[in-house]
């Protein structure tokens, strides 16, 4: 069974633009959670997506949004991008959502660096 | 507030030796469910456990244990006889409404 792919693995860009990120879970998996990792704030949830709904945002602008196909492919999209906005970006994959929690499946990472 | 604590922020050991990774949760919840992650240097999180708050046995697996204490809010893991294959980061978390509040990590280094 493949496990959850990122795409890209690496991304460069420069303050002021945006960036789309995608993940593809793992098959027969409908929940999709976004985390961001930085050496100083540590892990951070971002928002989980099941069923095409988001069920849960995690505390980050409005500049980062995100989105569910009916395939239950995500993306995440952030907007005017700023320095801080460096970092490894995490997508988790689970059967479903809620209690009690299924286990979360994650994927290699995007490397997103702002100059 | 939900919190995860991870006071170690470093651990270097020699292969064989046992260690422990210290985890301290803070919840108000009664029911609840605490993970441990490991983060090799390929970046990808490895599940390695799930622990609801109702079952305080301890378990093991191969060489990794956990103590899950709820007196002490604490949910401990041992890995025994390490190996280099253990170096990596391991992260404790807690569920909280559908989200996974995470640690600071502990990063392990196991040297030959």
């Amino acid at each position: 069974k493949a496990g959850v792919t990122q795409t890209p693995r690496y991304l460069i860009k420069t303050r002021g633009q945006q960036v789309t990120l995608s993940c593809s879970p793992i098959s027969g998996h409908r929940s999709v959670s976004w985390y961001q990792q930085t050496p100083g704030q540590g892990l951070q949830f971002l928002f989980e997506y099941f069923s095409e709904t988001q069920r849960n945002k995690g505390n980050f602008p409005g500049r980062f949004s995100g989105r569910q196909f009916s395939n239950s492919r995500s993306e995440m999209n952030v907007s005017t991008l700023e320095l801080g906005d460096s970092a490894l970006y995490l997508c988790a994959s689970s059967l479903a959502s809620g209690v009690p929690p299924y286990e979360q499946y994650f994927g290699p990472g995007t490397r997103l660096t702002v100059t | 507030a939900q919190k995860v604590t991870q006071a170690q922020t470093e651990i270097s050991v020699v292969e064989k030796e046992d260690v422990t990774l210290d985890c301290v949760y803070e919840t108000r919840d009664t029911t609840y469910y605490l993970f441990w992650y490991k983060q090799p240097p390929s970046g990808e999180l490895v599940f390695l456990i799930r622990r609801n708050s109702f079952d305080e046995q301890n378990e093991i697996s191969g060489r990794y244990s956990w103590n899950f204490q709820k007196s002490t809010s604490s949910f401990n893991f041992t890995i025994t006889a390490s190996q280099v294959v253990d170096s990596a980061v391991y992260f404790c978390a807690l569920h909280n409404t559908d989200k996974l509040i995470f640690g600071t990590g502990t990063r392990l280094q196991v040297f030959p």
